[in-house]
Formats: C-alpha cells, structure tokens, sequence
C-alpha cells in the first residue's frame, strides 16, 4: 500500500529518445524528492522540491531535468539519456513542519529505467 | 567525504533468533537516522527514527540504538520471523531542517530461515 504513486512501472528507451516520469502523491505532503538506486549502490538523492521551489540539486547532469507543478505532482524529464543511467527511479515525499526534523519518507514503487 | 556502511551485503538468520544489522558512518555528523525496509520491486518503507540525542528507541519487535561517539547505529528484530527477511535499509539526515535528503547505507539483506 502507498499514498506515492509512480507511472510508467517500467521504461525502456533509446538513448535519444525523450520521456517523463510522473509521480503524484495523496498524503498531503509539501516536501518531493528524486532518488535514483542502481545495482550495488545506495539510493542516490537526486533533487528535493520544497513547498514547490527546488532546494536541492545533488550534482546531477542535465540530461535529467525535474519539474515540480504543484506540491502533489513531481516530474523527471529524460533526454539524452547513457546507458549507466539504467536504474530504478523512487520518489517520495514527506510533510516539513518547522521545528521537526526526521519526518519519515513515503517513497512510491519506483519506475525501472533500461536505457539501450 | 561522507560514508555510510552496513555490516553485510547478507544476513541469514533462524527463525525465533534475533537479528542486529549495524550502520557504521564517517566524516558526517547526523541529526537523526531512519531505518527503512525494502522488499524486492518495492520502494523502501519507513520502520523508525531515532535522533541524536537518543540512545534507543522500540517499536513492537524492532530496536534501534545510536552511538554518536562510535558513530553507530544497531538495528535489531528480535523473535525473528521468514516474513522479516528483507533488505533493511539505514539513512541518516543532516541538521538543515527543512525538506532534507537523506544519504542511505546500500543495505543489508536479511533472509531469516525456517
């Protein structure tokens, strides 16, 4: 069960091809965040939105551009993308209350990325 | 740079025994650290926060211990059960505030055996 939910489930895409992955939450959030997990590796921060404004980009290349239209929908727009971008991409969200750190993350199943 | 280790890439475990997974960070300085759980083609979910002023923390079958000056976390199920085996996950979160990203541990895959 999830209150994140991430479409496509699965993508598989040229190297010039350009696609988006959605993510909407139902939880009442303001907080989204990008992480991307590849095999062998901790889950990556990508980008966190806050209150719709980004606030973090965690070196990313550009090839990966987010967009954020609201506090309950979150994109990632893909372009150019190389074969070690290949992964499983989550996103979560959380409720930021001033004073209170540690808010847990309600991360969503992820769409599993396969670039050829 | 900043680096988080958990003891094991996998943990087999019998049933009924307790399991203790460890979360081992350098070179950063956590306001508070999460454990979460990760089943295949799954996102990760949340089990428990503990902060840094904390030493331990309980939920049901699950206990948390943090140990800044070693820099440790012990992450323990006890009466373990087949149902439990997962992949359990340790992040740690900076003193920011605000909508922080979390810096995650690659994980520990527990299988508890019948």
């Amino acid at each position: 069960e999830t209150g994140v939910t991430q479409t496509p489930r699965h993508l598989v895409m040229g190297m010039t091809n350009k696609k988006s992955l959605k993510c909407e939450q139902h939880l009442g959030h303001n907080a989204m965040y990008w992480y991307k997990q590849s095999a062998k590796k901790p889950l990556e921060l990508m980008f966190v939105y806050n209150f719709k404004e980004q606030t973090e980009n965690n070196s990313v290349p550009s090839r990966f551009s987010p967009e954020c239209p609201n506090s309950s929908h979150l994109f990632l727009h893909l372009h150019t993308l190389q074969p070690e971008d290949s992964a499983l991409y989550l996103c979560a969200s959380t409720s930021v209350a001033q004073g209170a750190r540690g808010q847990p993350q309600h991360f969503g199943d992820g769409t599993r990325l396969s670039i050829l | 740079s900043q680096k988080i280790e958990q003891n094991s890439e996998a943990l087999n475990i019998q049933e009924g025994k307790t399991a203790t997974l460890t979360c081992n960070y350098t070179n950063y300085s956590p306001a508070y650290l999460q454990w979460y759980r990760q089943d295949p083609g799954r996102g990760p979910v949340f089990l428990l926060l503990i902060r840094e002023n904390e030493k331990e923390k309980r939920k049901e079958r699950l206990k948390v211990t943090f140990d800044t000056t070693l820099k440790q976390s012990l992450f323990h199920i006890t009466a373990s059960q087949p149902a439990d085996s997962a992949t359990y996950l340790c992040a740690l979160g900076s003193s920011g505030g605000g909508a922080d990203g979390l810096t995650f541990g690659k994980g520990t895959h527990l299988i508890i055996q019948p």
